[in-house]
């Protein structure tokens, strides 16, 4: 059974930046794309970021555009999503998830969730 | 600016039928928009119950089925029960890469 644990997540001060991880195992990591979503305090799901299979292409909500990056290192099967310029609105729990195909399947929606972890915004 | 719409909230009785919709304020849903609807408990991380429209995912009860309903994306709940009660989303593609999700729908079992 796919597994993905989120780990990184924290207190930062507005304008800093904070880098999150979300170890795979237990499938073949190098043949999905992977997304990040979020959920913000109360409200519902914001989808964040996906990034190829590849990871030769990466789409951001414009609400992240230019101050996130999402990556990912095959070697530790572990996807990034670095946080630049962080604002009090990003304050989130963050999920990463992969699609439930593999290959070039990056405009796919999620399938297998992590379980989150929490970033916390704040002066 | 794309928006998905779902009904905020829905009731059903305990073994009875529902269905949620998954719109757009413009346009109508496709299959090409690859519709996929999760379930999410308080606290806890969504779990997928259907993706691209039909699918379910590993696991998830025949009693949760998705389609499309005339220009909407639909997840219906047959033989409703009491841990059926909690937030449901739909997820749009909408092309280059981005997805876009509803609102969400509050489903209440009573």
């Amino acid at each position: 059974q796919a597994q993905l644990v989120e780990s990184g997540g924290g207190v930062v001060q507005p304008g800093r930046s904070l880098r999150l991880s979300c170890a795979a195992s237990s499938f073949t990591f190098s043949s999905y794309a992977m997304h990040w979503v979020r959920q913000a305090p109360g409200k519902g799901l914001e989808w964040v970021a996906v990034i190829s299979y590849d990871g030769t292409d990466a789409y951001y909500a414009d609400s992240v555009k230019g101050r996130f990056t999402v990556s990912r290192d095959y070697s530790r099967n572990t996807l990034y999503l670095q946080m630049n310029s962080l604002r009090v609105e990003d304050t989130a729990v963050y999920y990463c998830a992969s699609v439930p195909l593999s290959g070039n399947y990056y405009y796919y929606p999620m399938d297998v969730w992590g379980q989150g972890t929490t970033v916390t915004v704040s002066s | 600016q794309t928006v998905v719409t779902q009904e905020p909230s829905f009731s059903v009785s305990p073994g009875g039928t529902v269905t949620l919709t998954c719109g757009l304020t413009s346009g109508s849903v496709s299959s090409n928009h690859y519709p996929s609807w999760y379930q999410q408990t308080p606290g806890q991380a969504p779990r997928t119950l259907i993706y691209s429209t039909t699918t379910r995912s590993s696991g998830v009860p025949d009693r949760f089925s998705g389609s499309i309903l005339g220009k909407k994306a639909a997840l219906t709940i047959t033989g409703a029960q009491a841990d059926d009660e909690c937030d449901y989303y739909c997820v749009l593609s909408v092309g280059s890469g981005i997805l876009v999700f509803g609102g969400g729908t509050k489903v209440t079992v009573l």
